[in-house]
């Protein structure tokens, strides 16, 4: 059973970092591209992050956050800083499935919520 | 970036009911396009992917169609557990996008 277990939100000031972390069980974790998508109250989700043998982001927070992962501790990570108001979501951490030419979001852990808020 | 149109927003349907949601694209994206469903406090689940092959466990209810730019998610006959929001996600050069999500109510 594929399981995803993300952890390392909270409140944080505008402009304070944060660190999330993903643990991934019940698949070969470093054989898949994994991502994380967030999804702000009351929106629809959004893609974050991207890694697989690249890192991608999206536009509204390339340069602020940093994905990245440890494949012997089967971890997945988002460095998040210069955090503003708009990235108050729930954070998901994802695995991939690629078919053909498109990675599509399987599976989904349960979600750590960040609040930026003064 | 392409833009993903999704309609309508939200339907209001009865159970045993046919009900159909569109996705269109800005621009052709052949078959690269997924059906999500999502439930209040749980994460988006993965109906379809490849614009028409059902996800693992999917019931045979689901079904979808289309390429190019039109895309269409069918619930053949809707069950008290469907009622939810469905979102279209699609991929172009690493650039992920969901569509607005339509609300399929009681």
């Amino acid at each position: 059973q594929e399981l995803l277990v993300e952890s390392g939100g909270g409140v944080v000031q505008p402009g304070g970092s944060l660190r999330l972390s993903c643990a991934a069980s019940g698949f070969n974790f470093g054989g898949y591209d994994m991502q994380w998508v967030r999804q702000a109250p009351g929106k629809g989700p959004e893609w974050v992050a991207f890694i697989g043998s690249e890192q991608y982001y999206a536009d509204s927070v390339r340069g602020r956050f940093t994905i990245s992962r440890d494949k012997s501790r089967k971890m997945l990570y988002l460095q998040m800083n210069s955090l503003r108001s708009d990235d108050t979501a729930i954070y998901y951490c994802v695995k991939g499935l690629r078919v053909a030419t498109m990675t599509y979001f399987d599976s989904w852990g349960q979600g750590t919520l960040v609040t930026v808020s003064s | 970036a392409i833009q993903m149109t999704q309609s309508p927003s939200s339907l209001s349907a009865s159970v045993g009911d046919r009900v159909t949601i569109t996705c269109r694209a800005s621009q052709g994206i052949r078959n690269d396009l997924g059906w999500y469903q999502q439930k209040p406090g749980k994460a988006p689940r993965l109906l379809i992917y490849g614009a028409s092959t059902l996800h693992t466990g999917v019931p045979s209810r689901f079904s979808g169609s289309g390429s190019g730019t039109d895309f269409t998610l069918t619930i053949s006959s809707l069950q008290p557990e469907d009622f939810a929001t469905y979102y279209c996600l699609q991929d172009s050069n690493y650039v992920w996008t969901f569509g607005q999500g339509t609300k399929v109510e009681i």
